[in-house]
């Protein structure tokens, strides 16, 4: 059973238009929720991270926005760039320590120039 | 630069080889973990070492043997493997609440 689903594998923006990835998750005792960018054959990188005692946080193009109530997270950029061209994985743990990062299967983004 | 260094980036091994995937981190972080990333798959959290000891363990197989001799550094040992364990293989290290850094991975290929 996935706990962290990334339903859409790809899409295509246009350059200087907004990018939106969607994040959906079925655990409630996911409480952190963090979007990671990977290029091939390299590790994923953090972009930025939400906890659930807010519904926004935003870092410069990056904004993640959280709906608990449909156990639903969104990472906006904007405006895309050719260079954001990559894929994106949405990971949840949880504060408590668990020590556990949960991963999506991941969203290819491409940005045309 | 990540902080976390994984070497070898790729690795060519036999069936019958024996090898071991080195990871370290220089963050002073409390927690390493070992992640699989295979083709269209998310990526599946194999091992996660809290303070050197070992929390979790997702069922994976037993030619699998990690080791986490100091908080910064973690091993996979690699025996037996079968051609379906040809992955993308992360490490990551993390503190308690906090946001998880990730090698480079090492490129695995079982011939």
């Amino acid at each position: 059973d996935q706990q962290v689903k990334q339903n859409s594998p790809s899409l295509s923006v246009q350059e200087g238009r907004i990018s939106i990835l969607n994040c959906d998750y079925t655990n409630s005792m996911f409480d952190y929720f963090l979007w990671y960018k990977k290029y091939p054959a390299e590790g994923p990188t953090f972009l930025i991270s939400i906890s659930s005692i807010k519904d926004k946080n935003e870092d410069g193009r990056f904004t993640v926005f959280l709906n608990k109530s449909a156990k639903h997270l969104s990472l906006h950029i904007v405006p895309s760039q050719p260079g954001d061209s990559a894929v994106y994985f949405c990971a949840a743990s949880s504060l408590s320590g668990t020590y556990k990062y949960i991963f999506g299967t991941g969203t290819r983004l491409k940005v045309l120039a | 630069e990540t902080g976390v260094t994984q070497t070898p980036r790729h690795l060519v091994m036999g069936m019958t080889n024996k090898k071991s995937l080195k990871c370290e981190q220089h963050l002073g972080h409390n927690a390493m973990y070992w992640y699989k990333q295979s083709a269209k798959k998310p990526l599946e959290l194999m091992f996660v070492y809290s303070l050197e000891e070992r929390v979790e363990n997702n069922s994976v197989p037993s030619r699998f043997s990690p080791e986490c001799p100091n908080s910064s550094h973690l091993f996979l040992h690699l025996h037996t493997l079968q051609p379906e364990d040809s992955a993308l293989y992360l490490c990551a290290s993390s503190q308690v609440a906090g946001e998880a850094f990730f090698g480079q991975g090492t490129r695995l290929t079982v011939v």
